[in-house]
């Protein structure tokens, strides 16, 4: 069955770097895109943008340009999201989300992970 | 803000229907998507492409879209499916970039 396994919590200061993987199984990682969406506490979900997973061409979303990185380890079937200059309202849970065949649509979720950004 | 509107909370009775709107000008050219998030956990797809459901979803679950606004149905509600619904579509600029509704905290009690 498809599972997307995400990286623990962490915990860092403003400034800071931070990565978090997302290893898939189940199926041809190559064969499907991962999306990455965040949800800071208390809030909606935020579509960050998504990767293609046999380019490693990645999208970004208005307002995660820049300090957000997505990357691919296609020998590991690992998704990467990395943020540089960790600012305390980055402090989120961040989800990968295979990108399903239907207009790239989230199918099949990670568990998140959760980062705090706090002095 | 979000391009995509939903009410803030809906509010049923057990076994009777709850009805959770999302609006948007993406819909009425792009497919919804539904998503239950229950507390604490990852979110959850229930419905596809307006109203296809996925293999675990229950029969009481559907979907509709018209014009610029989709409806997420559930029929019979349960106190199991409490939680928060977000819509999600596409831009119809046709670079595929996704989008969330606000989210709609559903209460059966």
């Amino acid at each position: 069955q498809v599972q997307l396994v995400q990286s623990g919590s962490e915990l860092k200061k403003p400034g800071a770097s931070v990565k978090v993987s997302c290893k898939a199984s189940g199926y041809t990682f190559t064969n499907y895109a991962m999306n990455w969406v965040r949800q800071a506490p208390g809030q909606g979900l935020d579509w960050m943008g998504w990767i293609n997973t046999n380019t490693g061409n990645p999208t970004y979303a208005q307002g995660f340009t820049g300090r957000f990185v997505f990357s691919l380890d296609t020998s590991v079937s690992t998704a990467y999201l990395q943020i540089s200059s960790l600012k305390a309202d980055d402090t989120a849970v961040y989800y990968c989300a295979r990108r399903g065949y239907s207009y790239g649509a989230p199918d099949y979720w990670g568990q998140g992970t959760l980062v705090t950004v706090s002095s | 803000s979000y391009e995509l509107t939903q009410p803030p909370s809906v509010s049923v009775s057990p076994g009777q229907t709850a009805r959770i709107t999302c609006s948007g000008d993406a819909l009425t050219k792009k497919y919804a998507y539904w998503y239950q998030q229950k507390s604490g956990q990852a979110p959850v797809r229930v419905i596809y492409e307006d109203n296809k459901r996925p293999s675990g979803t229950p029969e009481r679950f559907s979907g509709s879209r018209s014009g610029t606004m989709a409806t997420l149905i559930i029929s019979g509600a349960q106190v199991d499916d409490e939680g928060d619904y977000y819509c999600y579509s596409v831009a119809s600029t046709g670079d595929r970039r996704g989008m969330f509704g606000g989210g709609t905290k559903l209460t059966v009690l």
